[in-house]
This record gives structure tokens, sequence and C-alpha cells, in this order.
């Protein structure tokens, strides 16, 4: 079974500097989607970023850029110039693109930006 | 405007009561998703749908119950078998095949006292 791990419960970073969000997963497969999404105080999923295993770039979407390690079974997310709009709990996804589309959540990481 | 609807959203029941929590979108979405959310837990998949008619056990589906009666519906009932069941509440939906993210609805906040 899938499996996704956050290993950071909370992070904070000053305003304009930059941070980088761990996630790791487990599969056995060899083609599959990775996202990045946002929640908001308000509680509102907002999708930050996706890529696709069997694309090697790394997906980047303005000041959000990850770092995908397929090997590794890494996907972190680097936020640059932080805002304090990013203040938020961020959670890696994974699907599967073997026909049960279901993706599974890690824990969270909760980022909080510092004026 | 396209999304999904959730309602209510905050619920308040007595305990041993069921209570079925709404979802609906208009995106034509084929596949439907609910996710229970607990502090420090992420989100747990409870039921997923992907086409009408059918629906998967997720991780977490003791106590609950769904139906996929048409494409926008996906109803989920908490029933008094749940042991837990106040928490956050998240429906979601998604076109199902291809490099597709899932779209959320804004989640209902059941309190059972």
């Amino acid at each position: 079974a899938q499996t996704v791990t956050q290993s950071q419960p909370e992070m904070s970073v000053q305003e304009a500097e930059t941070v980088t969000l761990s996630c790791t997963y487990d599969t056995s497969e060899n083609n599959y989607y990775l996202f990045w999404y946002k929640q908001p105080p308000s509680r509102q999923m907002i999708l930050v970023i996706r890529q696709e295993a069997y694309k090697q770039q790394n997906a980047t979407e303005n000041r959000f850029s990850v770092n995908f390690q397929k090997a590794a079974k890494s996907f972190s997310l680097k936020i640059s110039d932080s805002q304090l709009g990013d203040t938020a709990m961020y959670f890696c996804a994974h699907r599967t693109t073997s026909g049960t589309y279901k993706y599974i959540f890690g824990t969270g990481t909760r980022l909080k930006v510092l004026a | 405007d396209g999304g999904i609807t959730q309602s209510p959203k905050y619920l308040f029941r007595k305990e041993g009561q069921n209570v079925t929590l709404s979802c609906e979108q208009n995106l034509n979405h084929d596949a439907m998703y609910w996710y229970r959310q607990d502090p420090g837990q992420g989100l747990r998949l409870i039921y997923y749908s992907q086409i009408v008619n059918d629906f998967q056990k997720g991780d977490i589906a003791e106590g609950y119950s769904v139906s996929r009666e048409k494409k926008e519906s996906f109803p989920l009932t908490v029933t008094s078998a749940q042991k837990n069941p106040t928490a956050f509440y998240l429906c979601a939906s998604s076109m199902g095949m291809g490099n597709t993210e899932a779209f959320f609805g804004q989640g209902t906040r059941l309190t059972v006292v």
C-alpha cells in the first residue's frame, strides 16, 4: 500500500526567506503522481504544485518548486521569498496510475511565516 | 461557477444518531472522495467512488456509509457505530484518469455531543 510521510509537524520561516518542506513516500509503481496542497486557516484545500513521476524535470510554479528524487522516493517543496500569506498547513499527496484514483495524503506540516 | 459544495458547514448531533453529510459537484468529475481530518493525522480516506453506482472502502471506512446514485452527488452517512465521529470532513472530486488534481469542498465540521 502507498504511504506518504511528512516528518516535520511544524516549521517557521522569516518573511522573504526560503524554506523547504520534506515529503517521502512508498510505492511499488514506476509511474504515479505527486502533489503539494496548501490549507490556509480557512481550511480550503488549494493545489500548490504537481509532479509526474516519469518526468525528470522538477516542477515549478512561481515561488514554489519541488525537488523530486525518484530513487529516494522523496518529494520536497521549496518556497522562495516567503510571504505572510504562505502561512498554512501543507500536505504532500500521492496518486497511483494503476486505475484506482485515490489520493493518499501525509500528516501535514504547519508552516508559519514570521514578519 | 463550477465547484464542490459541502453542506452544512457546521453540524451538531447527539451521540447515537446517524447523520448525513452532503457533497455535490458540478465539475462533471467521475471520481469522488471523502476524507476525515483530525489534528496531527492529516487527511485519511474514508470512501471513494470512481463511477456512478460503485464505491470502495478507504482506510477508515468502519462506521461510515456512502452512496453514488448520481454522478454529481456522493453523500456520507456517519452512523452510530462510528466511535469517535467528531472531526472535520472533506469531500473531493477528480476527473479520474490522467495527471489531475483533486478538487475539494470547503468541509463540514461535525461535532457529536
